[in-house]
């Protein structure tokens, strides 16, 4: 069964340093999104993607973090600059177009700032 | 705002009972939801989506919708101990299949042998 893939599963980085979470989305999946989730805390929305474009993103995706598809498979979110508070667990998700919207949730990335 | 609401729990049932699980949500437009389920420490994984008012069954799995009082529950029949997890709400905020997705804070279910 395809399934999303993310990589690295865990990062450690220092405080100002970039970032770039890797992501393999579901081949036939048009739409790819981007959701952080602080330890014991709810997921959140950060950034939707599609047709090349970012189509809706919350108020934590601000101009520290992008998005790209750089080739035809993978999709990838950078922090510029991480501050201790982008420390989370980042989960990709993709879905297909369609009547559906169902995503499906990569493992996550566990990122740790400094 | 807008907000998906879940009692946080947490809920603990015996193996065999009913869970119910509930949720609210905060926008009148919204036509998507979704129920997950999260281990500690993995990703979320979906159980069920439901978009028109009433019940849907999956095995023992029950979603019900009521959209004019906004509100999505989860119903799981003959509960298991592996059923002991986050369950979390989610709701596609906005009309049509539009791309900003809401999560709820997640309620911890416990089931007791």
């Amino acid at each position: 069964e395809p399934e999303v893939t993310q990589t690295p599963s865990h990062q450690v980085t220092q405080m100002g340093q970039e970032v770039i979470l890797r992501c393999v989305p579901i081949s036939n999946h048009l739409y790819f999104y981007w959701y952080r989730q602080i330890l014991g805390q709810k997921v959140e929305f950060l950034v939707s993607f599609y047709n090349n474009e970012i189509s809706e993103k919350s108020e934590i995706f601000d101009d520290q973090f992008s998005v790209e598809r750089p080739d035809g498979s993978n999709f990838t979110l950078k922090i510029r600059s991480t501050k201790l508070e982008d420390s989370a667990m980042y989960f990709c998700a993709s879905r297909t177009s369609g009547s559906t919207d169902t995503q499906y949730f990569g493992p996550g990335t566990r990122l740790t700032v400094l | 705002q807008k907000e998906v609401e879940q009692n946080s729990g947490p809920l603990s049932v015996p193996e065999g009972a009913i869970a119910s699980l509930n949720c609210t949500y905060s926008d009148r437009v919204s036509q998507s939801f979704f129920w997950y389920r999260q281990y500690s420490g993995k990703s979320p994984e979906l159980i069920m989506s439901i978009y028109s008012n009433g019940d849907k069954e999956d095995g023992r799995f029950t979603a019900q919708l009521n959209k004019a009082s906004q509100y999505v529950s989860l119903l799981i029949r003959d509960s298991q101990p592996s059923d002991s997890a986050t369950y979390l709400c989610a709701v596609n905020i906005g009309s049509g299949f539009g791309n900003q997705f809401y999560f709820g804070t997640g309620t911890s279910l416990t089931v007791i042998p």
